[in-house]
């Protein structure tokens, strides 16, 4: 069974503060996806990752893909109210055609 | 562009009763999913569609779940008889071509709780 960890699984900051998220698996991925989830909807996507040691920015954003594509980070500085919600990443593992995805970090943060 | 459209939003129901949950995915795309999401957790897949075929359903709870996508477009996925577990969200989901790199764009969820 292929698992995504992710770390940690909650987050209360204040507003300003940068932070960092972890998504990891023993296994490698063909491609990885964050996704912002607010209250009441479904996942959005916020970025895809492909290639070991990617990294991509989205304004104050920063992803990274793990040299050997089995972790990714999601790092994110000077944090915002409207930063709030459950982000989650989700691998394509080789071969398998489908979307697993962790168990989510749910960010607060605070004015 | 018209999004992931399901129905209905929310749905109270008893244990041992039924429900069906609609999907209409983003037009042309010939890969559906069904998602299932319990408070506190990731999404977890329960069946994805190619067309109208099934192309993965490895976990769904196939003694009270099933789900169908006649014409390769719209697709129902049906809880008889519900249990109290089943108390989720339900996403659908769906891409232009099965992952590859192909972006999946979800629907809003419908609401499931079983009392």
């Amino acid at each position: 069974t292929q698992l995504l960890e992710q770390s940690p699984q909650f987050l209360s900051i204040q507003e300003g503060e940068n932070l960092t998220v972890y998504c990891n698996s023993s296994s490698v991925f063909s491609s990885l996806q964050w996704y912002r989830q607010e209250p009441g909807e479904g996942p959005v996507l916020l970025v895809t990752v492909v290639t070991g040691g990617e990294v991509k920015k989205l304004k104050r954003l920063t992803f990274q893909f793990g040299d050997a594509r089995k972790d990714s980070s999601l790092h994110i500085t000077a944090a915002q109210p409207g930063d709030t919600g459950l982000y989650l990443c989700a691998g394509d593992f080789q071969g398998a055609q489908k979307l697993v995805f962790g168990q989510g970090t749910r960010l607060t943060i605070n004015p | 562009e018209a999004g992931v459209a399901q129905s209905p939003r929310y749905k109270i129901i008893e244990k041992r009763q039924s429900v069906a949950f609609w999907c209409n995915p983003i037009s042309g795309h010939a890969t559906l999913y069904w998602y299932q999401q319990i408070l506190g957790q990731g999404p977890k897949l329960l069946i994805q569609f190619q067309n109208n075929g099934v192309v993965d359903d490895s976990q769904l709870p196939k003694d009270r779940f099933s789900a169908e996508r006649l014409k390769g477009v719209d697709s129902t996925l049906k809880i008889q008889p519900a249990k109290l577990e089943d108390s989720a969200v339900y996403l659908c989901a769906s891409s232009l071509l099965p992952l590859g790199g192909n972006t999946i764009y979800f629907g809003e969820g419908s609401w499931l709780t079983v009392v």
